[in-house]
């Protein structure tokens, strides 16, 4: 079983439209993370949720709007693409502090915005 | 927020050894060093973590001197399966409450 699950692995789109990026964890992991990796591979975080609740938000767009129903998932939505929000965007959790403090990755979606 | 300096690429062949090194001047007296191994097309995977001397687990080592202003990720007897990215990460993770931000890795490149 896929322990991070992010789908669509694949999205291809037309500027200013809207899509969502879903990610799923069976971990049991309290927190959950975006990041964005552009094309010199840096790795960025936008946004860590805690039990739902919003713990980081990294300078991101408002256009980018995460949405946790529950501990388990963490979507990622995106309003009015542009050119430059063409990346890989993976999904990640960590088990609870005091445990082991690592992150675990979802495959990635690769977003390109034509 | 400590940030890390790695080599942009590195070259190796199949069974050396190959030791990567990263500096982290302004690391935090909380913050663990931790490594991270991509493949094309995945996510990152964790490989080891550490606060200070070192790690050792079945894939790598993990030297941190004294100071902890570096750290040295060792895999032994690489193969052409170890050709990924190395990224090293600094940080306490606190329930998700500090940023962390990867650099932009190391490229390793193992050669038959």
């Amino acid at each position: 079983d896929t322990a991070v699950s992010q789908t669509p692995k694949y999205l291809v789109t037309q500027m200013g439209n809207d899509k969502s990026i879903k990610c799923e964890q069976n971990l049991g992991h309290d927190t959950m993370y975006w990041y964005k990796q552009d094309s010199k591979k840096f790795l960025k975080i936008m946004f860590s949720y805690n039990n739902k609740e919003l713990i980081i938000n990294e300078t991101v767009p408002n256009r980018f709007s995460p949405k946790s129903p529950d501990k388990a998932h963490l979507n990622l939505h995106i309003n009015s693409l542009e050119l430059g929000d063409s990346a890989v965007y993976f999904c990640a959790s960590s088990p609870p502090y005091g445990g082991e403090e690592k992150l675990f990755f979802g495959s990635g979606t690769q977003l390109s915005v034509l | 927020l400590a940030k890390t300096t790695q080599p942009i690429s590195m070259d190796s062949y199949e069974g050396q050894e190959v030791n990567i090194t990263c500096s982290h001047n302004n690391i935090a007296t909380n913050d663990y060093i931790t490594w991270y191994q991509q493949f094309p097309s995945q996510g990152p995977r964790f490989i080891i973590q550490g606060y200070k001397t070192k790690v050792t687990n079945e894939v790598a080592s993990l030297f941190i001197p004294a100071d902890r202003k570096s750290s040295t990720l060792s895999l032994p007897r690489v193969s052409l399966s170890d050709t990924a990215v190395y990224y090293c990460l600094v940080g306490d993770m606190d329930t998700g409450r500090r940023a962390l931000t990867f650099g932009s890795g190391t490229r390793l490149q193992v050669q038959p």
